[in-house]
């Protein structure tokens, strides 16, 4: 497809357990993103690949919390032992080649719902 | 630190009418400014960006104000259609590259016929 798509879709996992989302950004976007929205809440961010490096991880609330990405492409954001607090939907947006200008349009996927147990 | 504030929190308007979401903000140094519309269930899809220097921008029913001294934007929806209903989220870029995003927590706008 031409848009962001994200895996799992729904994600229900034991309090401890460890969980690895997938986004897959819209072909040739440089930027990639990740967000939070938890129950109720506003959007959080987390954390903004430019490429393979992360020059901003400002948004990651804890250690448990790690995010990679290779290729330039596909990116993973990774969990480690959950807990319930980290029960949300997890957005990705990828925005336009060149890299992240002020004006660049983020396209967003549908997320990964989160369940923490 | 960087807040952006939206209101109403939540709002009911019937179908046809107009209505205007606020979204005030403290995000120093300011680079542009975002109103998304996110479904239920669904990631948000982008309405408007504006930067420092611009006052209004639209895109179909929607339109889009920012006043830069008193750090205030306004979304405008014009002759409202059931589809409409939605969240609406407002977003503030910070920093040099626009990288440093800043979230309000929505509004919440249901259309009823």
């Amino acid at each position: 497809g031409a848009g962001v798509s994200q895996s799992p879709s729904n994600k229900v996992t034991e309090k401890g357990k460890d969980v690895e989302l997938r986004c897959d950004p819209i072909s040739g976007h440089t930027a990639l993103y990740w967000y939070r929205q938890s129950l109720g809440q506003g959007l959080e961010f987390l954390i903004y690949f430019q490429g393979n490096s992360a020059p901003d991880k400002s948004g990651l609330p804890s250690d448990r919390f790690s995010a990679e990405r290779t290729g330039g492409s596909v990116s993973t954001l990774t969990i480690q032992r959950t807990q319930q607090e980290d029960s949300a939907v997890y957005l990705c947006a990828s925005s336009s080649p060149g890299g992240a200008s002020p004006l660049e349009t983020q396209y967003f996927g549908p997320g990964t719902r989160l369940l923490v147990l | 630190k960087n807040q952006v504030e939206q209101s109403p929190q939540s709002l009911i308007i019937l179908e046809g009418k107009n209505c205007t979401l606020q979204c005030n903000y403290t995000v120093s140094p300011f680079s542009n400014l975002r109103w998304y519309k996110q479904d239920t269930g669904r990631g948000p899809v982008s309405l408007t960006i504006m930067t420092f220097s611009e006052n209004t921008k639209s895109n179909g029913r929607y339109t889009a104000t920012l006043d830069a001294d008193t750090k205030q934007s306004s979304l405008h929806i014009t002759a409202s259609q059931l589809s409409d209903s939605a969240s609406y989220i407002c977003v503030v870029s910070a920093g040099n590259a626009g990288n440093m995003l800043t979230f309000g927590g929505g509004t919440r706008l249901m259309v009823k016929p």
